[in-house]
């Protein structure tokens, strides 16, 4: 059974940078075709995803936050780190992570399962 | 980046009431097309993938049709634990991207 669970600060101050971390079981990081995503929501708003990575270490940003947001795993603790610099009240959400799977270089299978989320807010 | 409009945003309807939800893509995203119900203080449930094909152990009163960009999803008998937000999802591309909620409400 493939189980995530996400992990970080309940508060961070604006300017911070945010440091989330995924820790997967059930699958191998080491997967081939299988990789782990960040998806956000604000409280009241619309899902937003974030960024993805895969076994062969590919990654992908979300086009607005590619500057601020770093993706990595760490195939032998079966984790995957997100960091988000710079952070700002906006930026305040339920971070979550999930698993999907590559169909082909550019096209992605559905998220399922995802973890049960972390809610981040940002305020000094 | 794909865009992925939604609507209605908001819908009310009663129990036993059939709902059609519209996603539609700014651009083709074939089948790559997914649907998710979320309910406060609960994990995201994956309702419907590759457009049409119903998730394991997900009531047959959902279902999806559509491919390209225009895309339903559809509640044939409303329960009263349908009452959600309800997200599309592409997955041609990436960003992956998702639209902006349809939030269903008990009339």
């Amino acid at each position: 059974q493939v189980t995530l669970k996400e992990s970080g600060p309940v508060l961070v101050k604006p300017t911070e940078t945010l440091t989330l971390t995924c820790s997967v079981s059930g699958f191998s990081l080491n997967n081939d075709k299988m990789g782990v995503t960040w998806i956000r929501q604000p409280p009241g708003k619309a899902l937003e995803w974030l960024a993805h990575i895969f076994s062969n270490d590919e990654k992908s940003y979300s086009t607005s936050l590619k500057s601020r947001l770093s993706i990595s795993k760490d195939t032998s603790k079966s984790r995957v780190v997100l960091t988000m610099t710079n952070m700002d009240p906006v930026d305040t959400a339920t971070y979550y992570c999930a698993t999907s799977s590559k169909y082909t270089i550019t096209t992605f299978t559905w998220f399922d399962p995802w973890g049960q989320g972390t809610l981040v807010t940002v305020s000094s | 980046d794909i865009q992925m409009t939604q609507s209605p945003s908001s819908l009310s309807a009663s129990v036993g009431d059939g709902v059609t939800i519209t996603c539609r893509a700014s651009q083709t995203v074939s089948n790559f097309l997914n649907w998710y119900q979320l309910k406060p203080g609960k994990t995201p449930n994956l309702l419907i993938y590759s457009a049409s094909t119903l998730q394991s152990g997900v009531p047959s009163r959902f279902s999806g049709s559509g491919s390209g960009t225009d895309f339903t999803l559809t509640i044939s008998s409303l329960q009263p634990e349908d009452f959600a937000t309800y997200y599309c999802q592409q997955s041609y591309s990436t960003p992956i991207t998702f639209g902006q909620g349809t939030k269903l409400e008990i009339k």
